[in-house]
């Protein structure tokens, strides 16, 4: 199936400090990508939601200006947790979307568990 | 609102058949997913319906009633790395998914 990464898999940081997560579709191109944040024993909560060259569509109460979402490419999309807090620890998973043809699905990254100092 | 029903857990022995169920209620419908979760870990595809009917892949099995907002995951010859939270999701009218809580399954020996 289709492959979805994510770097870093753990960051550790300081309070203050801002860290970037990039989440690449390895071998298929996304039109979308999402974001998505989990807090233990929950389910996962979207953040919100990027296509290729536009403004990211943020869920209500997440801020944008906190977490910053970049979508370069087809294939790479960015979160950026800026001026980070210990209630911002969490696990970070972001997703791709496929379409086209027999496929149409959404895979998920293998997730970066953020702590903040 | 919009809401999507699972078990909270189920136990089960291993080389056992489980059946978890999810009902949804969905301002639209695009396809419905199921998800494996090891804790600690991302959820992985397993299963993705659009159409009414059965789908077989290998020991699991998803089943689809759209006229009934209904789906269940089957898994046979349980084995104990079954043992994992299953989440629903479906895709609503705007393709935003939509999440159960995700049923925890324990495999017993």
């Amino acid at each position: 199936g289709a492959v979805v990464s994510q770097h870093p898999s753990r960051v550790i940081c300081k309070s203050g400090t801002s860290v970037k997560i990039e989440c690449r579709s390895l071998d298929f191109q996304a039109t979308t990508m999402f974001w998505y944040r989990q807090f233990p024993k929950q389910s996962l909560m979207l953040m919100a939601t990027s296509n290729e060259g536009s403004k990211a569509t943020y869920e209500q109460g997440v801020e944008k200006d906190k977490f910053l979402i970049n979508h370069a490419s087809l294939t790479l999309s960015t979160l950026t947790v800026t001026s980070a807090h210990p209630e911002d620890s969490s696990f970070y998973i972001c997703s791709a979307r496929t379409t086209g043809g027999d496929t149409d699905t959404q895979y998920f990254g293998p997730g970066t568990r953020l702590t903040v100092l | 609102g919009q809401n999507i029903d699972q078990p909270t857990e189920m136990t089960a022995t291993e080389g056992a058949i489980v059946q978890i169920n999810c009902t949804y209620q969905t301002s639209g419908f695009n396809g419905l997913f199921w998800y494996q979760q090891h804790a600690g870990e991302a959820p992985t595809f397993l299963s993705y319906n659009v159409l009414d009917g059965l789908e077989e892949k290998g020991r699991f099995s998803s089943f689809l009633s759209r006229s009934k907002g209904y789906s269940y995951l089957l898994l046979k010859e349980l084995q104990m790395k079954d043992s994992a939270s299953y989440l629903c999701a479906v895709w609503d009218s705007n393709y935003q998914l939509i999440w159960g809580a995700g049923t925890k399954l324990i495999i017993k020996p």
